[in-house]
């Protein structure tokens, strides 16, 4: 079973329109981190934020705001007012404390394009 | 922050030969490393996790054979592509873990293969 599904396979949008990306996870275990990241067409992964499962206050940093609740098993992303450098594929990732955080489990990535 | 480095960021290779990627923290020891293999629009597979010292610990369905794993020291991993095919043509992304923050991974800027 997919432990991060990211629904949203691609989406256009016209720049200054908000957009959010939905992540939805799964995991038995009761402590575990969340991760957003971009990744241009360069291919290098950016890093975006990282939250811990104890911790479900919204952030928001700039134009970017995160959701996580964990009622319904998601952390969504909201970019406010894209803009053109926001084109990109987001991925939202999980580690569990079972694997010491080792490993990642990745969604199938949500490809955001902004037009101008 | 940490950083990660790939090498060579790119290389185009004819089939048969092999191909090493090596993976290298800058500024801060890996005592484990990973290696991800990403096709086209698609999501980051882990491949094996490496450790310093020890022999690697491949996922399900990686070939041990084909895809060699060295971390012989606390700074470097390396891949070696054996005799590689035209399928083995990806965007191949390490990753290292921090020995002081055990849940966060910090990411290459990733190596892509061609095998002609």
């Amino acid at each position: 079973a997919q432990k991060v599904t990211q629904a949203q396979t691609e989406i256009s949008v016209v720049e200054k329109e908000d957009v959010t990306l939905d992540c939805v996870y799964e995991t038995r275990d009761t402590t575990y981190y969340l991760f957003w990241y971009k990744q241009p067409p360069s291919g290098e992964l950016v890093f975006l934020i990282r939250r811990n499962s104890f911790d479900e206050q919204n952030e928001i940093s700039g134009r970017y705001s995160w959701n996580f609740q964990k009622s319904t098993s998601s952390f969504n992303f909201t970019i406010t007012a894209s803009q053109v450098v926001d084109s990109a594929v987001y991925f939202c990732a999980l580690s569990e404390a079972l694997d010491n955080f080792n490993k990642f489990y990745f969604g199938s990535g949500t490809k955001l394009n902004v037009k101008p | 922050g940490a950083v990660v480095s790939q090498h060579p960021s790119w290389v185009i290779c004819k089939s048969g030969t092999s191909v090493k990627i090596e993976c290298r923290s800058l500024d801060f020891q890996a005592t484990t490393m990973f290696w991800y293999r990403q096709f086209p629009k698609q999501s980051l597979m882990l491949m094996a996790t490496s450790n310093e010292g020890s022999k690697a610990t491949y996922e399900q369905g990686v070939e041990k054979d084909k895809f060699l794993i060295n971390h012989a020291s606390l700074t470097l991993s390396t891949l070696t592509v054996t005799s590689a095919h035209p399928e083995d043509s990806s965007f191949y992304i390490c990753s290292a873990l921090s020995s002081g923050q055990a849940y966060e991974q910090y990411f290459g800027p990733g190596t892509r293969l061609t095998v002609t």
